[in-house]
């Protein structure tokens, strides 16, 4: 069965410390990759995806995701993180550009000021 | 700009008694509607979507029900209330992009 797997469930870190989250996927085809992003109180919303082309997405507030497609992999990185990226991270992936997500469990982040 | 309603944002039920969740979109049309139900720890559990009005494809057999009666309004109900459907419930739209937004969520209590 297809999955997503986020390799933390929660991360600590101190503010200007650099970011990685993992997300690995099983599906062999062809993908679309996201990164979704709940802070306290907030909806969920869209941080960055992948449909095609450059496999180094940008998103918003400095973040950056890579596909690396011999690996299943689209980690979520941010070189300096601050307070304000305190939120709940979720990896999802879209195979074979059906209507669905599947969902990663989601990774906690706290930065500590 | 498109946006999406849920209500309520919180609702309190007895077991056994029925369930009305509402979403609504505007600023699109013809959007792919979902229900999800998200619990801590465990992401997003995928529980109806739908591509068009009156049609539904239910992914986890539940003691729930979806509906779509027009092109942006998706109900979500239940006849009878559990215990285990205590959580909270999120709808979310995408158009052909497959991008999906989200509502701001429904936190439902059953006691």
């Amino acid at each position: 069965a297809q999955s997503v797997s986020q390799h933390n469930h929660h991360v600590i870190l101190s503010e200007a410390a650099s970011l990685e989250l993992g997300c690995n996927y099983s599906y062999g085809g062809t993908v679309n990759l996201f990164w979704y992003v709940q802070y306290p109180g907030q909806h969920l919303q869209l941080l960055l995806k992948y449909f095609s082309g450059d496999p180094l997405v940008k998103g918003i507030k400095g973040f950056e995701a890579e596909f690396i497609k011999s690996k299943f992999s689209f980690n979520l990185r941010k070189p300096s993180v601050q307070w304000s990226d305190t939120a709940e991270y979720f990896c999802a992936v879209s195979p074979d550009s059906n209507y669905q997500l599947i969902w990663g469990a989601g990774t906690k982040l706290i930065i500590k000021p | 700009s498109q946006t999406i309603h849920q209500w309520p944002a919180t609702l309190v039920q007895p077991v056994g008694s029925p369930l009305s969740l509402e979403c609504t979109v505007e600023g699109t049309s013809n959007p792919n509607l979902y229900w999800y139900r998200q619990a801590a720890g465990r992401g997003l559990q995928l529980l109806f979507y739908s591509v068009g009005i009156g049609q539904i494809s239910s992914e986890v057999p539940q003691n729930l029900s979806a509906s779509r009666p027009q092109d942006r309004q998706f109900i979500l109900s239940s006849k009878k209330l559990l215990l285990s459907d205590s959580g909270f419930y999120l709808c979310a739209w995408s158009g052909a992009q497959e991008t999906q937004y989200f509502g701001p969520g429904t936190r439902l209590l059953v006691l």
